[in-house]
């Protein structure tokens, strides 16, 4: 099994739709999550992080499932702009280990 | 406003031919990490340091070795490149203690192809 395991989509949706995509993780220490977002041909960027049981940072909230062991992403009145791929970061505990998902990508249509 | 510089952007390799990756942060961050990114897969630790001076292996660090002789600069050599280390390579770097806050600040990534 992977660490960190996402579905890879593509969701295509309308604007304005909302969406919201898995990302599943092996190891039951991990304690925080992160969410990268990654335009096309460019490097990862930080778009939210999740200590608890989630975040939310205007239109986009993440939640954490510790039993299930997984993070959703959720994005509310998706924009032509929210058209990228989200990866999914699990840091391993006690460790210099970072764990990527391969990502979600995210295709919003006008 | 630099963040985090990679040079070259893009480069053309014939097999083994040799090359250094640079990567060079204006943060005073610790720590500095190299990976690499293939279609379908996530991103893969290739080496990893935690201060001036020092590195060490992440997850696939045969066919590649680093320096960091300077907190700033983190390079990354390939000594005989193969057809299978094309790829997209990525340098980062992080304040915090890896584990305890995010993967850090990426550089804009080098892709390069060996034939």
């Amino acid at each position: 099994r992977k660490e960190v395991e996402q579905d890879p989509g593509p969701f295509n949706v309308p604007e304005g739709a909302t969406v919201a995509f898995n990302c599943t993780y092996s190891n039951s220490a991990s304690q925080s999550f992160f969410w990268y977002r990654q335009d096309c041909r460019k490097e990862p960027k930080l778009l939210m992080s999740v200590y608890s049981s989630g975040n939310e940072d205007g239109r986009f909230t993440a939640q954490l499932n510790r039993a299930s062991q997984y993070i959703s992403l959720l994005i509310r009145d998706s924009k032509l702009s929210d058209s990228a791929t989200y990866l999914c970061v699990v840091p391993t505990p006690n460790d210099y280990k970072l764990s990527f998902g391969a990502g979600t990508t995210v295709t919003v249509r006008a | 406003n630099a963040g985090v510089t990679q040079t070259p952007k893009f480069r053309v390799l014939k097999t083994g031919q040799s090359m250094t990756l640079l990567c060079a942060q204006d943060m005073n961050h610790e720590y500095m990490y190299w990976y690499r990114q293939d279609p379908g897969m996530g991103l893969r630790l290739i080496h990893y340091s935690v201060g001036e001076g020092t590195t060490a292996k992440g997850e696939v660090p045969d066919g590649y070795n680093v320096s960091r002789l300077k907190k700033q600069n983190f390079l990354l050599g390939l000594e005989s490149a193969a057809p299978s280390q094309t790829s997209v390579y990525f340098c980062a770097s992080s304040y915090s203690t890896p584990g305890t806050g995010p993967a850090g600040t990426f550089g804009s990534g080098t892709r390069l192809t060996v034939v």
